[in-house]
């Protein structure tokens, strides 16, 4: 069965410092690879998506970049972390068209 | 542009009253629709979704939603609510051409009165 690792579960970083965040999909060859930020009142924030490896799908402009290294593993990097970085971080995959995405269980992101 | 809106941010309902969360959505063609659960501080879990044929889905734990493409829209629906319902929904459409693209909506913050 297919499984999704996300780590770590919470993160407390200063401004200024870098960051990566990892996520790995077991079970499963070539999945779409999805980054999103949940920031309070907000809703899912898509941020990066991936249909391959070095294929990756910017939705907004930010501080932030994705990177896909290998076909199972979607990093989420920044270079200096601003406060307004701070939230909730979830990878989910996905399996092809018509099919539903299934997400890790996120990284707490608090940026002091 | 492709949205989702979930126009109720908050939701109270007292147990065993009946719940309808709503969901619309503006895309170019009609896309896959889902609704997803989140408990405080977890992932995603799915509820139940929508690909084609019949326009009333049935999900998990006593949820179905209705697709009306005439309004755009893709209500959850539930008769009886249970106090361990109280979570946060939200409502996702996926695009069916081959940018995979996923989004969602702001999320419906379900309160349950005992």
């Amino acid at each position: 069965s297919q499984t999704i690792h996300q780590w770590p579960a919470t993160l407390v970083q200063p401004v200024g410092s870098p960051l990566s965040l990892e996520c790995t999909v077991e079970g499963t060859s070539n999945p779409n690879l999805y980054w999103y930020r949940q920031a309070a009142g907000r809703g899912l924030q898509l941020l990066f998506y991936s249909v391959g490896i070095g294929q990756i799908s910017s939705e907004v402009p930010q501080n932030l970049s994705a990177s896909r290294p290998q076909d199972r593993q979607f990093i989420l990097s920044s270079k200096k972390l601003l406060l307004s970085d701070s939230g909730f971080y979830l990878c989910a995959w996905k399996q092809g068209l018509g099919t539903e995405a299934f997400f890790g269980q996120g990284t707490r992101l608090t940026v002091v | 542009a492709q949205s989702v809106t979930q126009p109720d941010i908050h939701i109270t309902v007292s147990e065993g009253a009946s719940l309808e969360l709503r969901c619309n959505y503006s895309y170019g063609a009609t896309p896959y629709l889902f609704w997803y659960v989140q408990s405080p501080g977890q992932g995603l879990q799915l509820l139940l979704k929508y690909f084609s044929g019949d326009t009333l889905v049935q999900g998990i734990k006593g949820f179905e939603a209705e697709f009306k493409r005439s309004q755009s829209s893709f209500n959850l629906r539930k008769p009886s609510v249970h106090w361990s319902d109280a979570a946060e929904y939200f409502c996702a459409v996926a695009s069916r051409d081959s940018s995979y693209k996923l989004i969602f909506g702001s999320g419906t913050r379900l309160l349950v009165r005992p």
